[in-house]
């Protein structure tokens, strides 16, 4: 069975532009969730979605948005991206919800230039 | 509302030796833990995980966790660490209703000495 599948691995953005990040889940899971991972805030919760409806949300900016597709695929964006941004986006997906367990993608790195 | 702490941010071993990295948690009920690990530039992997049932859990790469509801830890422990088990560590409180998510602690990062 594949494991979960973030594209593409590493990116590098300039201030100002948007991005958008792509997670293919394990197949059968329905749950998938985000993580932004940075040295100094360790891992932070961004959204989860189940079914194609966002069941959880972290506490970022409304510049950090997602969406999941009906084959349970999911895509996150970030407009008008800033230096902070520049982080390890970890996607997880999960068999139900709630997120009872979650397995990782090995994630996308981001640099704001 | 869960939350997750590791007191430990560092911790070094020699090889050989063994370890025990610490992880309390807050949860109103009796939560799902896990540990994972993270090498440098990776995703986590899954080392074990607690549902519930027996208190000690076996994980993969010889590793083991206790859950103690009485001191509201989840420690994890080897008994001979190997220079390849250098990376993070993070505990984490899972989700038991549609309110909650899986929450991550900060993280212990882990140094083997040869």
């Amino acid at each position: 069975k594949a494991g979960v599948t973030q594209t593409p691995r590493y990116l590098i953005k300039t201030r100002g532009q948007q991005v958008t990040l792509s997670c293919s889940p394990i197949s059968g899971h329905r749950s998938v969730s985000w993580y932004q991972q940075t040295p100094g805030q360790g891992l932070q919760f961004l959204f989860e979605y189940f079914s194609e409806t966002q069941r959880n949300k972290g506490n970022f900016p409304g510049r950090f948005s997602g969406r999941q597709f009906s084959n349970s695929r999911s895509e996150m964006n970030v407009s008008t991206l800033e230096l902070g941004d520049s982080a390890l986006y970890l996607c997880a997906s999960g068999p139900g919800q709630p997120s009872t367990e979650a397995f990782f993608g090995q994630g996308t790195r981001l640099t704001v230039v | 509302a869960q939350s997750v702490t590791q007191p430990d941010i560092h911790i070094t071993v020699s090889e050989g030796a063994s370890l025990e990295l610490r992880c309390n948690y807050s949860y109103g009920a009796t939560p799902y833990l896990f540990w994972y690990v993270q090498s440098p530039g990776q995703g986590l992997q899954l080392l074990l995980k607690y549902f519930s049932g027996d208190t000690l859990v076996q994980g993969i790469k010889g590793f083991e966790a206790e859950f103690k509801r009485s001191q509201s830890s989840f420690n994890l422990r080897k008994p001979s660490v190997h220079w390849s088990d250098a990376a993070e560590y993070f505990c984490a409180v899972g989700a038991k209703t549609s309110y909650d998510k899986v929450i991550f602690g900060p993280g212990t990062s882990l140094s083997v000495i040869p």
